[in-house]
C-alpha cells in the first residue's frame, strides 16, 4: 500500500539558517509528489509538485524539493529560513487513476527562532 | 474569486446529533474531496467525487456520507455524530485532469467539529 512518511514531528530553525524536510514514500509506480503548507488556522497551499523531468524542482516561497528515486525520498529545502515560514508541512503521494487521491505524511511543523 | 469556501467554520455538535457540512468552489472544478485532520496522523480522505452526480469512498468513510448534486457543491453528513469524529475537517476541488494526475488541490481554510 502507498504511504507517505515525514520522520520529523517537529523541527525548530533559527531565522536565516537553512532547512531541510524529510520526506519518504513507499509506491510502486511513477510517484507524483507534493509538498503543502498549512499556517496556523488555515487551510493547505501548494508549494511545489514533481510529476516527471527534472528532479530538482522550485517552488514558492523560495522553496524546492529534490526527488531521489533510489532512496524513495523527496526532501524539501529551503537556504534561508524567514519567520513567516513557521507553519506545518505536509508531503504527499498522488494515488494513480484514482481521482486525484492524495495520501498525506504526517506532517512536519516547523518552529523559527528570531 | 472566493476560491473554495468551507460553511460552518465551528460547529459543537452532542453525541447522536446530526450536521452537515458544505463546501463550496467557484473555479468550476470537476474534482472535489473531503478529508479529516487529526493530530499527528496527517490529512486522511473521507469521500471524494469525480465529477456532479458521483461519488466515491476514501481511507476513512464510515460514518460519514456525501453528497455532490450540483458540480460546485459537495455536502458532507454526519448522521449519527460520536465523539471520534471530533476532527477539523477539510475540503478541496482540482480541475480534475483526464487522468487526474499530478493536480493541484485547491483547500478550504476548514470547519472544527467537536463532539461532546
Amino acid at each position: 500500500a502507498q504511504s507517505v512518511t515525514q520522520p520529523d514531528i517537529h523541527i525548530t530553525v533559527s531565522e536565516g539558517a537553512s532547512l531541510e524536510l524529510r520526506c519518504n514514500y513507499s509506491y510502486g509506480a511513477t510517484p507524483y509528489l507534493f509538498w503543502y503548507v498549512q499556517s496556523p488556522g488555515q487551510g493547505l497551499q501548494l508549494l511545489l509538485k514533481y510529476f516527471s523531468g527534472d528532479t530538482l524542482v522550485q517552488g514558492i516561497k523560495g522553496f524546492e524539493a529534490e526527488f531521489k528515486r533510489s532512496q524513495s525520498s523527496f526532501n524539501l529545502r529551503k537556504p534561508s529560513v524567514h519567520w513567516s515560514d513557521a507553519a506545518e508541512y505536509f508531503c504527499a503521494v498522488e494515488v494513480n487513476n484514482q481521482g486525484g487521491k492524495l495520501i498525506f505524511g504526517q506532517g512536519t511543523e516547523l518552529s523559527v527562532k528570531p | 474569486n472566493a476560491g473554495v469556501t468551507q460553511t460552518p467554520k465551528f460547529r459543537v455538535l452532542k453525541t447522536g446529533q446530526s450536521m452537515t457540512l458544505l463546501c463550496a468552489q467557484d473555479m468550476n472544478h470537476e474534482y472535489m474531496y473531503w478529508y479529516r485532520q487529526d493530530p499527528g496522523m496527517g490529512l486522511r480522505l473521507i469521500h471524494y467525487s469525480v465529477g456532479e452526480g458521483t461519488t466515491a469512498k476514501g481511507e476513512v468513510p464510515d460514518g460519514y456520507n456525501v453528497s455532490r448534486l450540483k458540480k460546485q457543491n459537495f455536502l458532507l453528513g454526519l448522521e449519527s455524530a460520536a465523539p471520534s469524529q471530533t476532527s477539523v475537517y477539510f475540503c478541496a476541488s482540482s480541475y480534475g485532469l483526464r487522468t487526474g494526475l499530478g493536480d493541484t488541490q485547491y483547500f478550504g481554510p476548514g470547519t472544527r467539529l467537536t463532539v461532546l
